[in-house]
């Protein structure tokens, strides 16, 4: 069973346009939620994760329980931020770790 | 769809012993990664390759080695085994054609340490 879902593949904004990525997942316990990044060519980085609830490069992201979700925001969007994002989710104290398939954001500039 | 296939998925060694991961990308991937999570904490990269070659390199021991082979999939080598490298080993490809470089993961192997 997918347990973390990414429904838009691409997508992509105008720069200084807000943006969120979505991510819902699918787990009964209490999952870890996390954000990586992947700018064009370069390793995967986190970006964040949900319990220290920090802001980083502007983007945040809140864990909605109610709706499964950790949907990653950003008021205004840079062309920096065009990159590869992948939302993660750990389970069992880190014995389980299941990634989405991505989502490539662009901003136009 | 075929995923990307890692083996074994469970592997229990001691301290001073030898390991090997597999990972086998989805087919036409020619790009395979690696990364290491350890308990409770976030995955770190170990080492990546393309085409058969090393194209980066991250925090991976000098204990360690890995090599892409001709049919793309690829093995990690671990050699004197420490207890702290039991860890969750990801492996993840993505073909080279993709502009966006989606990288695809695997299921992970999980690596004890005694």
């Amino acid at each position: 069973a997918q347990r973390v879902t990414q429904p838009e593949k691409l997508l992509s904004v105008f720069k200084g346009a807000p943006v969120e990525l979505k991510c819902n997942y699918s787990y009964s316990g209490s999952p870890e939620l996390f954000w990586y990044v992947q700018y064009s060519r370069q390793r995967l980085q986190l970006l964040l994760r949900h319990i220290s609830r920090e802001s980083i490069k502007g983007f945040t992201a809140d864990l909605n329980k109610g709706e499964t979700s950790f949907h990653l925001k950003k008021p205004f969007a840079q062309e920096e931020d065009s990159a590869m994002y992948y939302c993660a989710l750990s389970a069992n104290t880190g014995n389980q770790f299941y990634f989405g398939t991505g989502t490539s954001l662009t901003v136009i500039p | 769809a075929a995923g990307v296939i890692q083996s074994p998925r469970h592997l229990i060694k001691e301290k001073r012993e030898t390991a090997t991961l597999k990972c086998y990308p989805i087919p036409r991937h020619d790009t395979v990664y690696w990364y290491q999570q350890g308990p409770g904490q976030d995955p770190q990269f170990l080492i990546s390759f393309y085409e058969k070659m090393q194209s980066d390199k991250g925090s991976i021991p000098d204990r360690f080695s890995a090599q892409q082979f001709s049919d793309y999939h690829s093995e990690l080598n671990m050699s004197s085994l420490e207890l702290g490298d039991s860890a969750l080993y990801f492996c993840a490809s993505s073909p080279s054609t993709d502009l966006q470089e989606t990288q695809y993961f695997g299921p992970g192997t999980r690596l004890l340490v005694l």
